[in-house]
C-alpha cells in the first residue's frame, strides 16, 4: 500500500552512463515532482509534472529529462552522468484541486556516480 | 526573494528534555508552511502543516507549530523528545494550492542522548 515508491533505491554507474529512475504513485494525486538532495541535505526541486504536463523547470541542465507517461508515473531520466550528479532523488506528488495540499515523498534513490 | 532559514544545523538533546527548533522565512504571498522530518535512510515525512487559523497547530508524533506571522517564523515544539525523534528535520514554505513549488531550509540534524 506504498503511496509514492521509487525504483531503485540504489543506484552506482560510472561517469557518462545513461540511468533513469522511476516514480509511481497510487495516491490519485494529479502533480508529481522531482527534488535532489545534495550531499549537505539540502533539497531543491527539478521538475514538476501536472496531469503529464511540465509546469516546473528549475534550470536543471538537459541532461535530465523526466517523463510522465500517466498522472500516477514520473520518471527520470539523465543522460552523460557527471560526478556531481551524486545525490538522493526524491518523488513527491500532490493534488492540485481544493488548495492546502502538502506534497508526499517517496523513499528516494541514492545515485552514486563513480 | 523566497527563502526558508533554519539556523540550527545541528541540536543534541537528552531524552525526556523538550525541543524547539526554529525555522524563518521569506516569502512574497501568503504563506503555507510545513515541517517534514527524515529518518537516516528514509524519505521525507509530513510532520504537520499551517493553512490559516489556528497559529498553534498539532502533528503527528507529539509535536507542534506555531505561526508568527511578525515574526516570519514557524517553530516546531515537543515537550518531551523520545530517542525515536532522532533524525534530520526540515522546514518548508510553499504556496500551498496550485502546483505547490516547496522550498526546503537546510535542515537540522536532532540527535538525542539517553
Amino acid at each position: 500500500d506504498t503511496a509514492v515508491s521509487q525504483t531503485p533505491k540504489y543506484l552506482v554507474t560510472q561517469m557518462g552512463n545513461d540511468k533513469s529512475i522511476k516514480c509511481e504513485q497510487n495516491l490519485g494525486h494529479d502533480t508529481m515532482y522531482w527534488y535532489k538532495q545534495d550531499s549537505k541535505k539540502f533539497l531543491k526541486i527539478m521538475f514538476s509534472y501536472n496531469n503529464k504536463e511540465l509546469i516546473i523547470n528549475e534550470t536543471v541542465p538537459n541532461r535530465f529529462s523526466p517523463k510522465s507517461p500517466d498522472k500516477a508515473h514520473l520518471n527520470l531520466h539523465i543522460n552523460s552522468l557527471e560526478l556531481g550528479d551524486s545525490a538522493v532523488y526524491f518523488c513527491a506528488s500532490s493534488r492540485t484541486s481544493g488548495g492546502r495540499n502538502e506534497q508526499f515523498f517517496g523513499p528516494g534513490t541514492r545515485l552514486t556516480v563513480l | 526573494a523566497q527563502s526558508v532559514t533554519q539556523p540550527d544545523i545541528h541540536i543534541t538533546v537528552s531524552e525526556g528534555a523538550s525541543l524547539e527548533l526554529r525555522c524563518n522565512y521569506s516569502y512574497g504571498a501568503t504563506p503555507y508552511l510545513f515541517w517534514y522530518v527524515q529518518s537516516p535512510g528514509q524519505g521525507l515525512q509530513l510532520l504537520l502543516k499551517y493553512f490559516s487559523g489556528d497559529t498553534l497547530v498539532q502533528g503527528i508524533k507529539g509535536f507542534e507549530a506555531e505561526f508568527k506571522r511578525s515574526q516570519s517564523s514557524f517553530n516546531l515544539r515537543k515537550p518531551s523528545v523520545h530517542w525515536s525523534d532522532a533524525a534530520e528535520y526540515f522546514c518548508a514554505v510553499g504556496p500551498g494550492g496550485g502546483y505547490n513549488k516547496l522550498i526546503f531550509g537546510a535542515g537540522t540534524r536532532l540527535a538525542v542522548h539517553p
